[in-house]
């Protein structure tokens, strides 16, 4: 299984800190996906990154990539409490693979 | 407007009955999945659909079936209901197939068989 696996599995900060999660996984990949589940509601998509991509910003948050170590981190910067959230990376190993998810890491920012 | 939206938001049921779970998106999206969620957290997709064509089945009971009568809509039929059952199911829905787009996910229906 290429299933992801996240690291840690919890994490608590103060608000304006920043939050590292990492995801590794085991065969190799077409893209990795970063989602966040805020408790009781659907995912919401935050960053893909393609196998041919080492890095990959969106606003607050920090994506890398390493295919030669089958690992990824995503980072938040100077989080807030609503960051609070479960947050999962998801692969595939083709374009035609279903997405397959990790267990999440559940990030918890106090404010 | 609401993406992808699921109905009901909770569903709780005796063993052994079938209820069903509606999807629509309206986003234009040609590809949408089932997902479960279970008590951990773990999520595991169930079906994709392209087109109102089915083009993944993984390892999922016969007693579920997926129904597509147009690619806005993917519904999910449950068949004598089991206590294992219980999980959160999620719909999604793709701009294409495969993993290649990011996907939109449904808020997410609470099924309880009891």
């Amino acid at each position: 299984s290429q299933q992801g696996e996240e690291d840690p599995q919890a994490l608590s900060i103060q608000e304006g800190e920043n939050a590292t999660m990492n995801c590794s996984y085991k065969t190799s990949i077409n893209n990795l996906q970063w989602y966040r589940q805020n408790s009781g509601r659907g995912l919401v998509h935050l960053i893909l990154i393609r196998s041919n991509e080492r890095e990959k910003h969106s606003g607050r948050l920090r994506v890398t990539l390493d295919t030669s170590k089958k690992s990824s981190s995503l980072l938040i910067t100077a989080s807030r409490a609503a960051d609070t959230a479960s947050y999962f990376c998801a692969t595939a190993s083709s374009g035609n693979t279903p997405l397959v998810f990790g267990k999440g890491t559940r990030l918890s920012v106090i404010a | 407007d609401t993406a992808v939206s699921q109905t009901p938001k909770y569903l709780v049921t005796q063993m052994g009955n079938d209820k069903s779970i509606k999807c629509e998106q309206n986003l234009g999206h040609d590809t949408m999945y089932w997902y479960k969620q279970d008590s951990k957290k773990f999520l595991k997709i169930m079906f994709s659909y392209n087109n109102k064509e089915l083009i993944i089945n993984e390892t999922v009971p016969n007693r579920f079936s997926p129904k597509s009568p147009d690619k806005a809509h993917l519904n999910l039929h449950i068949n004598s209901l089991e206590l294992g059952d219980s999980a959160v199911y999620f719909c999604a829905s793709s701009p294409g197939g495969g993993a290649t787009y990011e996907q939109y996910f449904g808020p997410g229906t609470r099924l309880t068989v009891t």
